[in-house]
């Protein structure tokens, strides 16, 4: 497959443990972001999104938390699998409609 | 529903020539984002097409050039390609012609990995 990100922060994670990737973002002006998972070889996959009325958003064995105070966004896979290995993004979105992209995370589970 | 589906999937150029990228969105969508994807720069957004109209722009040089046609299949063009091109282009829909949101959210296809040498 194709090696997205060969430069970017990488955490490794034991499978069954819960893992927590860190995002911060860039314009205090930003009312929605999401998170999108990359696997090799494939395009970005939507896993969860919040708008900036709320600071929580829980969905299956995922959590997205939005601190608009210090722009910081975090996503928090619970037991980890194997098949959460990927390159994680974060996004941002202004008044232009145009979503900016972290430079991304690389999470390796290890069996 | 079939997905985004990009066309090719790998190509390989040299530098001087052009190279035309194409996309299908999903059914019923009618926009479709492109956006280069390099480990240095990661995800740059390139440009945003709407019932045939450019919609949005990023910052790249012309010679990064799309259109969309009638059936919201979109192509994307590079003249004059350069090392510095290399890179995974990826097409990405939505719906229609509402901002991104829970309901209206990006969909990306596996991208047309360009290799300029």
């Amino acid at each position: 497959g194709e090696s997205v990100g060969l430069h970017l922060p990488t955490l490794s994670v034991q499978e069954g443990d819960n893992s927590i990737i860190n995002c911060a973002y860039s314009n205090s002006a930003s009312d929605y972001f999401i998170w999108y998972k990359q696997e090799s070889g494939k395009g970005p996959q939507f896993i969860i999104d919040i708008r900036s009325n709320m600071d929580k958003r829980q969905g299956q064995r995922v959590t997205v938390l939005l601190n608009k105070t210090v722009k910081h966004l975090s996503l928090q896979i619970a037991a980890t699998q194997p098949g959460d290995s990927a390159v994680y993004f974060c996004a941002e979105m202004g008044g232009n409609n145009r979503l900016a992209f972290g430079k991304g995370n690389q999470v390796v589970v290890i069996p | 529903k079939a997905g985004v589906t990009q066309t090719p999937r790998y190509l390989i150029k040299t530098r001087g020539q052009q190279v035309t990228l194409s996309c299908s969105p999903i059914s019923g969508h009618r926009s479709v984002s492109w956006y280069q994807q390099t480990p240095g720069q990661g995800l740059q957004f390139l440009f945003e097409y709407f019932s045939e109209t450019q919609r949005n722009k990023g910052n790249f040089p012309g010679r990064f050039s799309g259109r969309q046609f009638s059936n919201s299949r979109s192509e994307m063009n590079v003249s004059t390609l350069e090392l510095g091109d290399s890179a995974l282009y990826l097409c990405a829909s939505i719906p229609g012609g509402q901002g991104l949101s829970g309901a209206n959210v990006l969909t990306f296809g596996a991208g047309s990995r360009l290799t300029v040498l």
